[in-house]
């Protein structure tokens, strides 16, 4: 069975500054994708960043950029230029690329604080 | 698009009583999901719906929990009779098949705090 294993459940990064979230999982699937999922305190949960296991390209959008290790299993998020409102709870996930199957498969989550 | 809408926000109710939560997903969207959150397990789907027909409740704890969707623009997840360990936030989220350039990003809404005494 597929699993997804954030190994930091606290992190903290100084205002401005980089900070790297960890991920691995754990599948014998060769196609499928990859999310970070942030959930600041207000608790909905938005979609950070998305990457396509067949994409040897890692997917950036602004200041969240992923370094995926398709061999290694390691999906790790990147947060450049942290800001207040980065802080929040990380969520990694992981889905099959399968027609009728969406179930994401979480972990459970990586707390960020960013410090001014 | 107004997103996807969760009711209520907080329920506070007694053990045996009986809580209706409720979810308007965004429009056009083919697959709504029901997760429960809570610290110790985390996010868990309970069940998810494609073009309203339940695809997999195999996270459904119980028989006392249970969803419908009627339409493709309501559902609602049931527990009768409520007990303190359903204490969890409940995330209702859609997606589109083609959200996301086919991966199926989802949409969360708010989440309804459920707090059984």
């Amino acid at each position: 069975a597929q699993t997804v294993t954030q190994s930091q459940p606290e992190m903290s990064v100084q205002e401005a500054e980089t900070v790297t979230l960890s991920c691995t999982y754990d599948t014998s699937e060769s196609d499928y994708y990859l999310f970070w999922y942030k959930q600041p305190p207000s608790r909905q949960m938005i979609l950070v960043i998305r990457q396509e296991a067949y994409k040897q390209q890692n997917a950036t959008e602004n200041r969240f950029s992923v370094n995926f290790q398709k061999a290694a299993k390691s999906f790790s998020l990147k947060i450049s230029d942290s800001q207040l409102g980065d802080a929040a709870m990380y969520f990694c996930a992981y889905r099959r690329v399968d027609g009728n199957n969406r179930k994401l498969i979480w972990g459970l989550g990586t707390s960020l604080a960013v410090n001014p | 698009d107004a997103g996807v809408i969760q009711s209520p926000r907080h329920e506070v109710t007694e053990m045996g009583q009986e809580v209706t939560l409720r979810c308007k997903p965004i429009s056009g969207h083919d697959y709504l999901f029901w997760y429960r959150q809570t610290m110790m397990r985390g996010l868990e789907l309970l069940i998810y719906f494609n073009n309203n027909v339940p695809i997999d409740d195999s996270g459904m704890p119980e028989d006392r929990f249970s969803a419908k969707m009627p339409n493709a623009s309501f559902s609602t997840l049931k527990i009768q009779p409520s007990e303190p360990r359903d204490s969890a936030v409940y995330f209702c989220a859609s997606s589109s098949g083609l959200a996301g350039g086919g991966t199926g990003e989802l949409f969360f809404g708010e989440g309804s705090r459920l707090t059984v005494l």
